[in-house]
């Protein structure tokens, strides 16, 4: 069965610095999202993303946050000066409708010392 | 009112239970909703979407009352994998943007 991958599975990163998380989703999806979870909370929304472009953003995904399909299979979330309330779960997921069920990745733990 | 709001539990059953979980939703506008479960420190993984008709899959049954803005999720004959988190999910504008619920855990016991 086709699934979502994420890449890495657990990324430690100094406060102030860059992250990357890449994400590769379903080969004939054509929606992509990140989600983050922080320990204990509940699964939150950060962006959707089709035909190049954001559709959607939550109120989390500021000016820090961007995404990215640098190629045909790749999706990237780029958090650029960490902070330590950004420590959690980044789950990637895509749909081949936006309004059909979205499939997840086993996420990368962030965590920001 | 929470968008997506849900009983965490634990609701700890024995082995061939059947247990029931409630959720309720605040927009009432939404038009796509799903289970998904969730183990501890993995992905949410989707269990069913759910119909304005109600659905069946094996012995999960899902339900929809648009009315009350309320959504039930019914396991029989539970099994001792079926411990987990379940997660209420909706999207209300039909774009993808899922709402979760915070999860209602559950466990089986032999």
């Amino acid at each position: 069965e086709p699934e979502v991958t994420q890449t890495p599975s657990h990324q430690v990163t100094q406060m102030g610095q860059e992250v990357i998380l890449r994400c590769v989703p379903i080969s004939n999806h054509l929606y992509f999202y990140w989600y983050r979870q922080i320990l204990g909370q509940k699964v939150e929304f950060l962006v959707s993303f089709y035909n190049n472009e954001i559709s959607e953003k939550s109120e989390i995904f500021d000016d820090q946050f961007s995404v990215e399909r640098p190629d045909g299979s790749n999706f990237t979330l780029k958090i650029r000066s960490t902070k330590l309330e950004d420590s959690a779960m980044y789950f990637c997921a895509s749909s081949v409708q936006s309004n059909q069920p979205q499939h997840f990745g086993d996420g990368t733990r962030l965590s920001i010392l | 009112r929470k968008e997506v709001e849900q009983d965490p539990g634990p609701f700890n059953v024995p082995e061939g239970a059947t247990v029931a979980f409630n959720c309720t939703y605040s927009n009432s506008a939404s038009q796509s909703f799903f289970w998904y479960r969730q183990d501890c420190r993995k992905e949410p993984k989707l269990l069913m979407s759910v119909y304005s008709s109600g659905n069946e899959d094996g012995r999960f049954t899902a339900q929809l009352n648009r009315a009350s803005q309320y959504i039930s999720l019914l396991i029989r004959d539970s099994k001792l994998s079926d411990s987990a988190t379940y997660l209420c999910v909706v999207d209300p504008g039909n774009t993808g943007k899922l709402i979760f619920g915070q999860g209602t855990t559950l466990q089986v016991k032999p």
